[in-house]
């Protein structure tokens, strides 16, 4: 079975340019949950959509950052304009609904330079 | 102070030691728990849910004690390849909140 789908995998760019991270999400699955991790903060959840809905958002560092779930099987995670401190890995999760047990992609290696 | 906080690590021990990981969470109302492992550079992986009755999965028991708003795990007869960090996870409104994770070496 396919399980949580990202891409791509690794992305370097250089400040102010921007980033579009990709996820798919296991199919039948209600939750998007989109995380981001660093070392000094560790898992941090960003955003989730419950039924392709923006439920909470109150983990999005700044208006730099902006997700979409214009379908049940797709996402995207966007910064624009990218910084040094948002180099982080980013995962995406899915999960059969709220509050269940989350399915996480293999993740997003992003490095702003 | 933390939603989810767990022991400080790391663990270091010998194979075939039994290791236990403690954590504890804030908010009384959160409604499920569970535990994840994560192994360096990969992503979280579900390792068992924890029920109010305790319950185990082959070397691997989950306690939760929701009195004291305690959960805990216990490895039984560890194997160098549970070498990984183990992060204590609480559903709150149907977010789940992650701990800063536990490391756990496994030394032969």
């Amino acid at each position: 079975d396919a399980g949580v789908i990202q891409s791509p995998r690794h992305e370097v760019t250089e400040m102010g340019q921007e980033v579009t991270l990709r996820c798919k999400p296991i199919s039948g699955h209600n939750s998007l949950f989109w995380y981001r991790q660093t070392m000094m903060r560790g898992l941090e959840l960003l955003i989730y959509f419950n039924n392709n809905v923006p439920i909470d958002d109150s983990g999005m560092p700044e208006d730099r950052f902006s997700a979409k779930m214009p379908n049940a099987s797709f996402s995207t995670l966007k910064i624009q304009p990218s910084e040094p401190r948002d180099s982080a890995v980013y995962f995406c999760a899915s999960s059969p609904g709220r509050g269940w047990e989350q399915y996480f992609g293999p993740g997003t290696r992003l490095t702003v330079t | 102070r933390k939603e989810v906080e767990q022991d400080p690590g790391p663990f270091n021990v010998p194979e075939g030691a039994t290791v236990a990981f403690n954590c504890t969470y804030s908010n009384s109302a959160s409604q499920s728990f569970f535990w994840y492992r994560q192994d360096c550079r990969k992503e979280p992986k579900l390792l068992m849910s924890v029920y109010s009755s305790g319950n185990e999965d082959g070397r691997f028991t989950a306690q939760l004690n929701r009195a004291s708003q305690y959960i805990s795990l216990l490895i039984r007869d560890s194997k160098l390849s549970d070498s990984a960090t183990y992060l204590c996870v609480v559903n709150q409104g149907g977010k789940l909140i992650f701990g800063q994770g536990t490391e756990l070496s496994v030394k032969p």
